[in-house]
């Protein structure tokens, strides 16, 4: 079985500063990774994706995660908050090796202060 | 990235009654799409799954006969909630996928009030 931890409900920042939200994954096949952001009241974006190539992976608004498999974490940065970053993240990983029914983490709020 | 829309964005409904939420894949044809349900300040939580043309496949604890899932089209499904009550009040979101081993593409998500 699969599974993702996000440590911290909750993260602030001051616009500027480096963002890290956390995820750490169990999967019993190499994992495809996800990162979803979710503003509210709307449905899921996605941010970027590990898919077994690069372990550097960029995605959009500027943010990036590493896949590292010797921690089995997946942890999304971007270097400068900006105001319009303050919302709910959500890290996934797929069921089965590919693309598959996705397990979510239970998120990770940014909060992002002038 | 591919297209879902979901319809309504938000639905207020009586008690005991049903309502209807429509997801639709508009530039692809999608094989399976999956029904997600959220709890306020929670993650996603898997409902059900289906495949065009079969039954839907429901997770552990979800019944069936309250949550009737259609995909009777390779653009379509539907989700309905019968006889609501106050506590099926959440965030429904579904997203879909064209094949087996492609990317899911999520709806922008229906708010349902059941008052």
């Amino acid at each position: 079985a699969q599974s993702v931890t996000q440590l911290g409900s909750h993260v602030s920042v001051s616009e500027g500063a480096l963002v890290l939200l956390r995820c750490n994954y169990s999967s019993s096949v190499p994992p495809y990774l996800f990162w979803y952001v979710q503003y509210p009241n709307q449905g899921l974006q996605l941010l970027l994706k590990y898919t077994s190539a690069a372990t550097l992976v960029k995605g959009i608004n500027g943010f990036e995660a590493e896949f590292k498999k010797s921690e089995t974490s997946f942890h999304l940065t971007k270097p400068s908050a900006h105001m319009s970053d303050a919302a709910e993240y959500f890290c996934a990983v797929s069921g089965k090796r590919g693309y598959s029914t996705l397990t979510f983490g239970k998120g990770t709020m940014l909060l992002v202060s002038p | 990235g591919a297209v879902v829309s979901q319809h309504p964005s938000r639905v207020i409904c009586k008690s005991g009654t049903s309502v209807k939420i429509e997801c639709r894949s508009l530039d692809f044809q999608a094989t399976t799409m999956f029904w997600y349900r959220q709890f306020p300040k929670q993650s996603l939580m898997l409902m059900a799954t289906s495949n065009e043309g079969s039954k839907a496949t429901y997770e552990q604890g979800v019944e069936k006969d309250k949550f009737l899932i259609n995909h009777a089209s390779l653009t379509l499904s539907t989700l309905t909630v019968t006889s609501a009550h106050p506590e099926d009040s959440s965030f429904y979101i579904c997203s879909a996928r064209q094949g087996f081993d492609t990317e899911a593409f999520f709806g922008q998500g229906t708010r349902l009030t059941v008052v």
